[in-house]
């Protein structure tokens, strides 16, 4: 089945700089890509996604970049702002049911002023 | 306001106890699901439901039953804890396929 990997376990970047944050993905069906903040103490909500019919989409400061070929997308967040800090969680939907995601290991992000 | 409720959020609980873990939502969602998270391993999916008494495992379900009687009800039952169910339970809801997952605020179980 689909299997996640989240590269970065930890990431602290400056107040301004930008965070990256890399995740790959093993099954070459899958095409759907959201990714979750988790706040302290929260549950996950919700930030952006893509769809394997593009390759880039922005919202905002949220960057998602999806490159099929390579099994990989990376979640690109600009001018961070402290309350960016949070825990990040890239997902894949499964290609043996379209409801089900797999999650990654989660990023832990730490902006510093 | 769509919103996906937990209770309890905490609760300790002594080996071989049992366990019911409650879930609502008010978006009249279809689908609903149950994630335990632990250190290092992310969001693990033990159960998804599709619809009332329409339940399906996930990844990991031995240990744990689920319980869907109304669409905006979803329960999680452990019989008999274990130690190793120690653990921060999500539940969230979506309206089905490839579709925005809405998380709940977890509950915090303890098995002594």
């Amino acid at each position: 089945g689909e299997k996640v990997e989240q590269h970065e376990s930890t990431l602290s970047v400056r107040e301004g700089d930008s965070a990256v944050i890399n995740c790959t993905y093993t099954d070459t069906a899958s095409s759907y890509f959201p990714w979750y903040k988790q706040e302290a103490g929260k549950g996950l909500h919700f930030v952006i996604d893509i769809r394997s019919n593009v390759d880039r989409k922005q919202s905002q400061r949220l960057i998602v970049l999806l490159d099929k070929k390579a099994k990989r997308f990376s979640l690109h967040i600009t001018a961070t702002q402290p309350e960016d800090s949070a825990i990040y969680f890239c997902a894949a939907v499964a290609s043996s049911s379209f409801s089900k995601l797999v999650f990654g290991q989660g990023t832990s992000l730490s902006v510093v002023p | 306001d769509m919103k996906v409720t937990q209770m309890p959020r905490y609760l300790i609980k002594r080996m071989g106890e049992n366990v019911l873990l409650e879930c609502g939502q008010d978006m009249s969602h279809e689908t609903m699901y149950w994630y335990r998270q632990d250190p290092g391993l992310g969001l693990q999916l033990i159960y998804i439901s599709y619809d009332v008494d329409s339940n399906s495992e996930g990844d990991i379900p031995k240990g744990y039953r689920v319980s869907r009687k109304k669409r905006e009800h979803f329960s999680l039952i452990l019989d008999s804890a274990k130690t190793n169910q120690t653990s921060v339970y999500f539940c969230a809801s979506s309206s089905g396929g490839a579709d925005t997952q809405y998380f709940g605020p977890g509950t915090r179980l303890l098995v002594l």
